[in-house]
């Protein structure tokens, strides 16, 4: 099975600043790969498709990148409603998770 | 509106079973693969189940295959867990979700209900 580690685990940063996760998969899987926004005690928000699409409705400071085994969510200016915690998905393998919290 | 809305969840001894429900509306139920996600207590997300549109296909993670169940009614726009031999690590919010593909490669959950807790508890 492919194996997905997600980085880092947890961060600190501030309204406005760049923001960047990353998500590598144990093999390539070309850009098969999604990213959920998870606020406490909601359901997972799909924000990004097959790598670098972005879900209806998802402000356009998300943005997603990279293909086969290496990939990225960028936030390109921090809001106060993006506090929460961020998965990539890769056909049903979630990564362990990465809690963006306030600095 | 798309919805869905699960069902089903409680307090259940070690070794018990549970069957949860998943109630759909807003959209053509048989057109979708749907899958079954939980969340452990302060944990993150882990994908348990999912079967295809028409219920004649199910996939398992390792750590259910054996002891959970998947299916749907389509009649009746519903989809089901049927979980037996729980465990303590079993405890969990469940969560239902729509998988949508992306030109046939990949799987995306895309509309997901609240949730429903399980709690396998002595």
């Amino acid at each position: 099975a492919i194996q997905m580690t997600q980085s880092p685990s947890s961060l600190s940063a501030s309204v406005g600043d760049r923001v960047t996760i990353t998500c590598r998969a144990s093999q390539g899987i070309r850009n098969d790969l999604g990213w959920y926004q998870q606020k406490p005690g909601k359901a997972p928000k799909l924000l990004i498709y097959a790598a670098s699409s972005l879900q209806s409705g998802v402000p356009s400071r998300f943005s997603g990148s990279g293909s086969g085994t290496d990939f990225t969510l960028t936030i390109s200016s921090l809001q106060p409603e993006d506090f929460a915690t961020y998965y990539c998905l890769q056909s049903r393998a979630f990564g362990q998770g990465t809690k963006v919290e306030i600095k | 509106e798309v919805q869905l809305v699960e069902s089903g969840g409680g307090l259940v001894q070690p070794g018990g079973s549970l069957r949860l429900s998943c109630a759909a509306s807003g959209f053509t139920f048989s057109s979708y693969a749907m899958s079954w996600v939980r969340q452990a207590p302060g944990k993150g997300l882990e994908w348990v189940s999912a079967i295809s549109g028409s219920g004649g296909s199910t996939y398992y993670a390792d750590s259910v295959k054996g002891r959970f169940t998947i299916s749907r009614d389509n009649s009746k726009n519903t989809l089901y867990l049927q979980m037996n031999s729980l465990r303590a690590e079993d405890t969990a919010v469940y969560y239902c979700a729509r998988e949508i593909t992306i030109f046939g490669v990949g799987y995306y959950m895309d509309v997901w209900g609240k949730g429903t807790t399980v709690t396998v508890s002595s």
